[in-house]
């Protein structure tokens, strides 16, 4: 079935230093998101991605959908501790009524203070 | 507009008992999703349902799980009898429109011991 790939899978940084992370799929989407997980709750949408090449921001967070649409990059810039928590990657699978959404494993952030 | 309410927040049971969790979306919203999140993974959906009829459950294994939405507003997700490998955290999504991304509820965490 559809597979996302998130890498890296961790990642252990200074606050104020810039983060990249990406998500890669054997399979085209014509919309992908981004959406971020803390402790003990659901995931919360950050950015939705709708056309090949498109880069669309959210305050320090970038995201940018794939020309070949088989893949999303993430940045977030200048790291403040709340940032901390596991971000996913989700690609659209059906039609934008009755289709779902396929998950990557996560990318977790811990943010050093 | 009040989210997605999930509940209970935590549940600990024996293998080969039976449990129940409950999901109300959010008002209007015709899509709900059951999503399961192991440790350390990303959500997989378990059940579609657009208003009362399912869409997709072809990864809900049936002959444990079962779930109903009842008059296309409230849903119920059931597991019996339960599995150590049933361990997890249980996720209710809504939506809208899926290419707006979902509203995830904050989750039934169930430990199977």
């Amino acid at each position: 079935g559809q597979q996302l790939n998130q890498s890296p899978q961790s990642m252990f940084i200074q606050e104020g230093e810039d983060v990249s992370m990406n998500c890669t799929s054997s399979s085209i989407f014509n919309t992908w998101l981004w959406y971020k997980q803390d402790p003990g709750e659901g995931p919360v949408l950050l950015i939705a991605l709708y056309k090949a090449g498109e880069l669309t921001s959210n305050g320090r967070l970038t995201a940018q959908f794939g020309i070949t649409r088989k893949d999303s990059f993430l940045n977030i810039s200048a790291s403040i501790p709340s940032d901390v928590g596991i971000y996913f990657c989700a690609g659209l699978w059906g039609s934008s009524n009755t289709g779902k959404l396929i998950f990557g494993q996560g990318t977790t952030l811990q943010v050093k203070p | 507009e009040a989210g997605v309410a999930q509940s209970p927040r935590y549940k600990i049971i024996e293998k080969r008992q039976s449990v129940a969790f409950w999901c109300n979306p959010i008002s209007g919203h015709a899509t709900l999703y059951w999503y399961q999140q192991i440790l350390g993974q990303g959500p997989k959906l378990l059940i579609q349902f657009q208003n009362n009829g399912v869409v997709d459950d072809s990864q809900l294994p049936k002959d444990r799980f079962s779930a109903e939405r009842l008059k296309g507003v409230d849903s119920t997700l059931k597991i019996q009898p339960a599995k150590l490998e049933d361990s997890a955290v249980y996720l209710c999504a809504s939506s809208l429109a899926v290419n707006y991304g979902y509203t995830f509820g904050s989750g039934t965490r169930l430990t199977v011991v």
